[in-house]
C-alpha cells in the first residue's frame, strides 16, 4: 500500500524563523512528488519534484527530493504570518496521488 | 474558464438523500480527479478520469458513490443514500494529459444531517 508520511504534524514558530518540513514516502512506480499549501478549502500547488538533488526555489520557499532515501524537504526562510497554513506532500504513482496528512504551520507575529 | 470550478460550494442534506456534486475542469485538461477531505484529515483519493473513462475507481468508498464524466469536460460525483460520515469537503482537480501537476477547484463542503 502506498504511503506518504509528513513530519512534524504541527509546528509553531515566530515570524522570521526558518522552518523545514519533511515528507517520506513508499510509493510504487514513483513518478513525482508534489508540495501544496492549503488554506481554507483547496490546496494551491507549490512544487513538483521528479529528479533527485535538484533544488526548486520560489521566493522564500525551496524544496529538494532524495529518491534514494525516499524523502523530500520543504524549506521556508524568513517566515511570515501569511505562511501559516497546512502544507501537504503528495506522491504521484500508479496513476494517482497519495497525500500525507500535512504539517500545520503556525507563524506567531 | 480560468480555473477549476465546482458547484455547489456548500450543500446541506438529510441522511438518506442523494446528492450530486459538479466539477468543471480547466478547458483542455484531459485528466480529472475527485478527492475527499474529512475534517482534520488528509486528502483521500476517490477516482481518476482520463478523458471520459475511469481507469482507477479504487478510492470510491462504497457502491453508494459513483462518478461520470462526459465530453471530456464536466464531471459529476453522485452520492446515494447519504450518511453522516459522508460529510466532508469534496475536491476536484484537473491536469493536462494526466501530467502530475493538478489544479484544484475550491471544493464542495457537504454536510449530512
Amino acid at each position: 500500500e502506498d504511503k506518504v508520511v509528513q513530519s512534524p504534524l504541527s509546528l509553531v514558530v515566530h515570524e522570521g524563523d526558518t522552518v523545514t518540513l519533511n515528507c517520506s514516502y513508499e510509493v510504487t512506480n514513483f513518478r513525482s512528488l508534489l508540495w501544496y499549501k492549503q488554506e481554507k478549502k483547496a490546496p494551491t500547488f507549490l512544487f513538483m519534484l521528479t529528479s533527485s538533488g535538484i533544488e526548486k526555489k520560489s521566493g522564500r520557499l525551496s524544496s529538494i527530493l532524495d529518491k534514494k532515501e525516499l524523502f523530500s524537504i520543504l524549506n521556508i526562510t524568513a517566515t511570515q504570518t501569511g505562511d501559516s497554513a497546512v502544507y501537504l506532500c503528495a506522491v504521484f504513482g500508479n496513476e494517482k496521488l497519495t497525500f500525507g496528512t500535512g504539517t500545520r504551520l503556525t507563524i506567531i507575529p | 474558464g480560468a480555473g477549476v470550478s465546482q458547484s455547489p460550494s456548500n450543500k446541506v442534506t438529510e441522511k438518506g438523500k442523494d446528492v450530486e456534486l459538479r466539477c468543471d475542469p480547466i478547458s483542455g485538461h484531459t485528466a480529472l480527479y475527485w478527492y475527499r477531505q474529512r475534517l482534520g484529515q488528509g486528502l483521500e483519493f476517490l477516482i481518476y478520469f482520463q478523458g471520459n473513462s475511469a481507469p482507477d475507481k479504487s478510492g470510491l468508498p462504497s457502491d453508494r458513490f459513483s462518478a461520470e464524466r462526459t465530453g471530456e469536460s464536466v464531471s459529476t460525483l453522485t452520492i446515494q443514500r447519504t450518511q453522516q460520515e459522508d460529510s466532508a469537503v469534496y475536491l476536484c482537480a484537473s491536469s493536462l494529459d494526466g501530467l502530475e501537476t493538478q489544479y484544484f477547484g475550491p471544493g464542495t463542503r457537504l454536510l449530512v444531517l
